[in-house]
């Protein structure tokens, strides 16, 4: 079936180091967002990108969306403790009128 | 003050009972979900309603009913039949589900359920 597949499931840094989260689709998507996940919390939506090639930045965040938009990365640079959570992606499948979530990455980080 | 509420945050039922989770949003949102968490996955789609009185199957749909009666609630039943139905699950809203664009979902607090 469609899918999207997200890596890595886990990652662990030292606060300060930066981090990357990538995201890629068997099929082409129409669009890309982004949402993060506090631990005990739930999903609060950061950002959606639309056109092929699309770059955006929030802060430290960096979100990249591929030519062929079948992937995308959110990359955070020098992390805080304040970025602790799991990062997903979810893809809107070309054709179809449901996001498919990647199964996140979660991210902690050591003070 | 908008947003979706879910109610219980924590449920437990004996197996075999069937379960009704609330979701209610004052956002005057068309669209609503809900999906299920399980622990180090992602969110999997169960059902989705576009307009009031209208809904359809997601992608694990087997073992639980919907309703929308109502454009603000769309209560979810887990039943009998879901054979693994210990989950975090989670409704979600968005503006609409209008075709060439697709909105931000916003998220309600979710409810833990633990059948035992």
């Amino acid at each position: 079936g469609q899918q999207v597949m997200q890596i890595p499931q886990y990652q662990h840094v030292q606060e300060g180091e930066d981090f990357t989260t990538y995201c890629n689709s068997s099929t082409t998507l129409s669009n890309i967002q982004w949402y993060k996940q506090r631990p005990g919390g739930h999903p609060v939506f950061l950002i959606q990108l639309v056109k092929s090639g699309e770059v955006k930045k929030q802060k430290r965040l960096t979100f990249q969306f591929g030519e062929a938009k079948k992937n995308s990365s959110l990359h955070i640079t020098a992390t805080q403790t304040t970025d602790v959570g799991t990062y997903f992606c979810a893809g809107l499948i070309q054709g179809a009128q449901k996001l498919v979530f990647g199964q996140g990455t979660r991210l902690t980080i050591n003070p | 003050d908008g947003g979706i509420t879910q109610s219980p945050k924590y449920l437990f039922r004996k197996e075999g009972q069937n379960v009704t989770l609330s979701c209610e949003q004052n956002l005057n949102h068309d669209a609503m979900y809900w999906y299920r968490q399980d622990p180090g996955q992602g969110l999997r789609l169960i059902y989705y309603s576009q307009i009031v009185n209208d809904f359809q199957k997601g992608d694990i749909a087997e073992g639980y009913s919907v309703s929308r009666e109502k454009k603000e609630s769309f209560p979810l039943t887990v039943t009998s039949a879901q054979k693994n139905p210990t989950a975090f699950y989670l409704c979600a809203s968005s503006i609409d589900l209008a075709s060439g664009s697709y909105n931000e979902q916003f998220f309600g607090p979710g409810t833990r359920l633990t059948v035992l």
